[in-house]
């Protein structure tokens, strides 16, 4: 098993832009979430989804959308990218929301 | 909303002495409270948990207390070594289907 994985590593983007994060798990898992990192904040979850087709907003939700087409797949799309969205990525997945998440290894995003 | 406070965001100690870190949570539906270590340049992985229906857990030289009636979860790691080096997390789970992470604090054992 791959685990969870998610793509770029690293981006960078000018403000404005749009793109989309990556991130995939071949564990069957039916949750799955995003979180961004940034110094002294800890982990703060931008979406979840308790199963494909479910999809609700966490802790700072704004400028980010996501869908859940598939059970392995969650993108989260940044609309029109922005300098307070430069933060590492994190998604990760579990059986439900009390078990263990497994996150991936991130993505270091800069919008300048 | 849900909160989770984590203390402190900073803490070093002598290898071999022992570690404590504190979270309160803000929702008293929460029943799920685990514990995550992130070493540098890498996801965060969990480390230990602990649900509401205990008082305590224990894993080696790692172990949770959960206090419900004050809201609060501790972590204390014992006889600590160079390897525990890292940034540790607290979280919590409540009736909402969310998990909250606190703040964070970096641990730094000094030889």
């Amino acid at each position: 098993n791959a685990g969870v994985t998610q793509t770029p590593k690293f981006q960078v983007l000018k403000t404005g832009q749009s793109m989309t994060l990556q991130c995939a798990q071949d564990m069957n898992h039916e949750y799955m979430s995003w979180y961004r990192q940034d110094p002294g904040m800890g982990l703060r979850l931008i979406h979840y989804s308790v199963g494909a087709g479910i999809t609700d907003q966490g802790e700072v939700p704004n400028g980010y959308n996501v869908s859940r087409s598939t059970t392995e797949d969650f993108p989260l799309r940044l609309l029109s990218a922005a300098p307070s969205q430069t933060s590492v990525y994190f998604c990760a997945s579990s059986r439900d929301r009390k078990v263990e998440q497994y996150f991936g290894p991130g993505t270091r995003l800069t919008v300048t | 909303g849900e909160n989770v406070e984590q203390h402190p965001s900073t803490l070093s100690v002598q290898e071999g002495d022992s570690a404590v870190i504190k979270c309160t949570y803000s929702d008293s539906a929460s029943n799920y409270f685990p514990w995550y270590k992130q070493e540098l340049g890498k996801g965060p992985q969990l480390i230990i948990d602990i649900r509401s229906n205990v008082g305590e857990k224990k894993d080696q030289r790692i172990a949770v207390t959960l206090n419900k009636t004050a809201k609060h979860f501790s972590l204390h790691i014992t006889e600590t070594q160079p390897e525990d080096s890292a940034v540790y997390f607290c979280a919590a789970s409540g009736r909402a289907s969310k998990i909250i992470f606190g703040s964070g604090t970096r641990l730094s054992i000094r030889p």
